[in-house]
């Protein structure tokens, strides 16, 4: 199993830009969620998925945009980039029968110039 | 809104125990769990505690929370070097407990 696997694990954008983050998961788990690391902090919550076609906002929602057309997978779009988007982006997935047990992706690490 | 607060540094030696605290705010928390991070890597669920429960023990963990003052604890037993990561805190605020709220880290550094 390979668990949750993200890509890229690096990125360097230019303001304005825009990419998608990948995030695939391999356990059939219903929930989904994208978080940001920044220095000094612990994680943010930025969208989080409760099935296939179901997403919702969590903390830090703004510049970001998701969809889940699939179980398996819950990429994350910046739109237009900002410096302020620099962080380390973390996906993780939960089972329908343990949702609060969250498995982590090794994370993306995004700078933008 | 809802907030998580740990210390930031702990030092301690191989073979000693390890208590890091932490305080949260949302008293409606089902859930509060303890996550590792090592270097360059995510974060690695360690344990969690339902809300109703005051302890919860595994193998070297003690997880210890006092709902009255929001107050949160992890203790590792014969810590040793390889305990040397970065442990966060975190607080459910929905009910499926997948939405959470993350201390900004408490950095354990082992000496031997």
């Amino acid at each position: 199993n390979a668990g949750v696997t993200q890509t890229p694990k690096f990125q360097v954008l230019k303001t304005g830009q825009s990419m998608t983050l990948q995030c695939a998961q391999d356990m059939n788990h219903e929930y989904m969620s994208w978080y940001r690391q920044d220095p000094g902090m612990g994680l943010r919550l930025i969208h989080y998925s409760v099935g296939a076609g179901i997403t919702d906002q969590g903390e830090v929602p703004n510049g970001y945009n998701v969809s889940r057309s699939t179980t398996e997978d819950f990429p994350l779009r910046l739109l237009s980039a900002a410096p302020s988007q620099t962080s380390v982006y973390f996906c993780a997935s939960s089972p329908a029968l343990a949702k609060n047990i969250q498995y982590f992706g090794a994370g993306t690490r995004l700078s933008v110039l | 809104g809802e907030d998580v607060e740990q210390s930031l540094f702990l030092s301690v030696r191989e073979g000693d125990s390890s208590v890091i605290n932490c305080t949260y705010t949302d008293s409606s928390s089902t859930y509060l769990y303890w996550y590792k991070q090592e270097p360059g890597a995510g974060l690695q669920l360690l344990t969690y505690i339902f809300s109703n429960m005051d302890m919860k023990q595994d193998q070297r963990l003690t997880v210890l929370l006092n709902k009255k003052d929001k107050h949160l604890s992890l203790r590792i037993a014969d810590t040793q070097t390889g305990d040397s990561a970065i442990y966060f805190c975190a607080e459910s605020y929905n009910q499926a407990g997948t939405a959470l709220i993350f201390g900004k880290g408490t950095t354990l550094s082992v000496s031997s």
